[in-house]
């Protein structure tokens, strides 16, 4: 099973920062199979991006992902208050598997 | 559009077999293409897969919960159901219903209900 381990926990920020949550893999994850969701309170998790770098429909340009292998990094250039909410990273090479999260907060 | 809603009973006994049924609405689950799943979120918890099934049959399993777990679709119905057996407090948590669709780079939850609280307790 390839485990995925988000770091940090949790961000405290301010709208308008810059903001990069990582996610590491156990092992390669196939063709970068990996996406990001987000999760607000109470809501189910939206997806966010796929393919490690490409956006979902609907998603604002803000939010980007990089990465590859066993690396992998989402952004948001300018933290809307909207995007305060909790990232999951998931990854479907192997089976699927998502990581613990890391929660934006205030 | 495509929702997904789940509905079962909140409260299930240690020992028992939890049940809930994901209706799709918008959109026909046999017109192929996707495959439909079952995630769960326990208490303080992050996301944790549970399994899938395409329409017409074949599954997969998250191997901690395959010997506990069982996923069918009824295509007449329009609906998808999980059964996890043998329950304890541990299962205690919020289930979703989700599709996993087919992007251009690999297969994702690209579409989720809302959540049902699921408590295991006597």
């Amino acid at each position: 099973e390839i485990v995925l381990t988000q770091s940090p926990g949790t961000l405290s920020l301010s709208p308008g920062e810059r903001v990069t949550l990582s996610c590491r893999a156990s092992q390669s994850v196939g063709s970068n199979y990996l996406a990001w969701y987000q999760q607000k309170p109470g809501q189910a998790p939206r997806l966010l991006i796929y393919g490690a770098s490409n956006r979902a429909t609907g998603i604002p340009d803000r939010f980007s992902g990089s990465g590859s292998g066993t690396d992998f990094t989402l952004t948001i250039s300018r933290l809307e208050p909207d995007d305060f909410a909790v990232y999951y990273c998931q990854q479907s090479g192997s089976s699927y598997t998502f990581g613990g999260g890391t929660k934006v907060e205030v | 559009q495509v929702q997904l809603q789940e509905s079962g009973p909140g409260l299930v006994k240690p020992s028992q077999t939890l049940s809930l049924t994901c209706f799709v609405s918008g959109g026909s689950i046999s017109s192929g293409g996707y495959y439909w799943g079952w995630i769960r979120q326990r208490p303080g918890k992050g996301l944790e897969w549970i399994g899938y099934s395409y329409f017409s049959g074949g599954t997969d399993y998250n191997p901690s919960l395959k010997s506990r777990a069982f996923i069918s679709v009824d295509a007449s119905r329009n609906q998808f159901s999980l059964k996890l057996s043998s329950v304890t407090a541990a299962d205690t948590g919020v289930f979703y219903c989700a599709r996993i669709g087919e992007w251009k780079y690999g297969w994702y939850f690209d579409l989720w209900g809302r959540g049902t609280l699921v408590t295991v307790s006597s």
